[in-house]
């Protein structure tokens, strides 16, 4: 398995707390990304990551932030959790464009 | 924006019969990956196109791409219980007008059931 964790697994959270869920990689891939899954829409992009520093918007960005400060750890971040925002979160790790993604165990967060 | 349409959503169907899953994608992009999910588990990646006319096979299941007709299909070969899955169609954008690159786009998904 590629060596991927995310933490943590599951969470329960309030309305208008923020959030924060790490992705880390220990296979030095330069791309990361953030998912969430829910029903009927299969899986949708939040941020993703092409190196240090270097972030770019998803599909459904809005509230969300991300941030690499270092190549092993892809942090997703809610600012002010909403219900809405309930759901399966996946991180995915790849090498390079052409190359496949390695996903992450998911997190599943709720937010009550 | 890149959008990736899988067809059908869901498909039961019974052991041992043939059936194709769609993958259809709105902009040129010559790179494709399937993934599988079971339920409550990760994704598993299955197969990677990279050019017009790719094929790839792995045991009963087969994709191929069709990048000028941006479309992909994963077909199914005498379907087995095993395959009870969700598909995954995944489109990679090479490049994007903000100068990011490698976005990688999923449908959304194609549960199927394979009934004994």
């Amino acid at each position: 398995d590629a060596g991927i964790t995310q933490s943590p697994r599951h969470k329960v959270t309030e309305t208008g707390t923020p959030v924060t869920l790490r992705c880390h990689q220990t296979e030095n891939h330069r791309y990361m990304y953030w998912y969430r899954q829910d029903p009927g829409h299969g899986l949708r992009l939040i941020h993703y990551s092409y190196g240090v520093k270097d972030t770019d918007k998803g599909e459904v960005s809005d509230g969300y932030s991300v941030s690499r400060s270092k190549t092993e750890d892809f942090l997703l971040t809610l600012e002010s959790a909403t219900s809405s925002q309930t759901s399966v979160y996946f991180c995915a790790i790849r090498w390079g464009g052409g190359t496949e993604a390695f996903f992450g165990q998911g997190t599943r967060l709720t937010v009550v | 924006e890149l959008k990736v349409e899988q067809n059908p959503l869901f498909l039961s169907m019974q052991e041992g019969k043939n059936y194709t899953i769609y993958c259809n994608y709105s902009t040129t992009s010559d790179r494709l990956y399937w993934y599988r999910q079971d339920p409550g588990k990760s994704l598993e990646s299955l197969f990677v196109l990279l050019s017009n006319g790719a094929v790839k096979q792995e045991g009963r299941l087969m994709a191929s791409l069709d990048t000028k007709a941006r479309l992909s299909t994963l077909h199914i070969t005498a379907a087995v219980h095993d395959l009870s899955a969700t598909y995954f169609c995944a489109v990679d954008l090479p490049f994007t007008y903000g100068g990011a690159t490698n976005k990688l786009i999923f449908g959304t998904g194609t549960l199927l059931a394979v009934q004994p």
